[in-house]
């Protein structure tokens, strides 16, 4: 257990209809990311947060994609409208940033594993 | 789009062997990290090396970075069962280095046979 928490850790779901997902960072980590990653990949970078600031997006993240990080605290990722391309587990990541930018480790959660019928 | 390229894609070897895996790159990183990822599960961090390292220790495990070469090896003594998973390199971009987001390799599956 690394500290960080996704809920759920599953989600089945038909297409066209919009999930939510919850990640709780670990709780001094001001840094927070989201990837995704399909089956016999790698993850891949969608978005990231320095505290409730959303500083960066992937061009992965397309206009039905949405997430938030009210507070600072938990994220929420919004897929509305979802595709069989969905598919796939979303992680969640937090690490301690500084502007010297440390050379610090991200801590992963679990992962959310998205199915869409 | 993945950054790295891990070879091999897929390793078995009979536990106590070592096992080595390699990552390769394309663009300048500022450091290079190397994480384990059980079946359907999270990542955990294994050992980070910064671009002006070229060896780490950590345990059983041995991280070496070729920044001439764009590449890093992950080595494995005496395996166990327990270190059957997937591995992953992934890099942060000088580019990215404010932001510190990773860039992913395909990863190697490694199963360690009893």
């Amino acid at each position: 257990d690394t500290g960080v928490s996704q809920d759920p850790r599953h989600k089945i779901t038909k297409r066209g209809q919009n999930v939510t997902f919850r990640c709780d960072p670990i709780s001094e980590h001001n840094r927070l990311y989201w990837y995704r990653q399909t089956l016999g990949q790698g993850p891949e970078f969608l978005t990231y947060f320095q505290n409730e600031a959303q500083l960066e997006k992937s061009r992965l993240l397309s206009d039905r994609f949405s997430a938030e990080r009210p507070k600072g605290s938990f994220s929420t990722l919004e897929i509305q409208r979802t595709e069989q391309g969905d598919s796939a587990m979303y992680l969640c990541a937090s690490r301690l940033g500084s502007a010297g930018g440390l050379n610090n480790e991200q801590f992963f959660g679990p992962g959310t594993r998205l199915t869409v019928l | 789009s993945q950054q790295g390229e891990e070879d091999p894609q897929a390793l078995s070897i009979q536990e106590g062997e070592n096992a080595t895996m390699n990552c390769s790159y394309k663009t300048s990183i500022n450091n290079l990290q190397w994480y384990r990822q059980n079946s359907g599960r999270g990542l955990v961090h294994l050992i980070l090396i910064r671009s002006n390292e070229r060896e780490k220790h950590s345990g059983r495990l041995r991280v070496t970075l070729d920044t001439s070469k764009k590449s890093s090896s992950l080595l494995i003594t005496a395996s166990r069962a327990a270190d059957t998973a997937s591995y992953f390199c992934a890099t942060v971009l000088t580019a990215n280095f404010g932001n510190e987001k990773l860039t992913f390799g395909t990863g190697t599956r490694l199963t360690i046979i009893p």
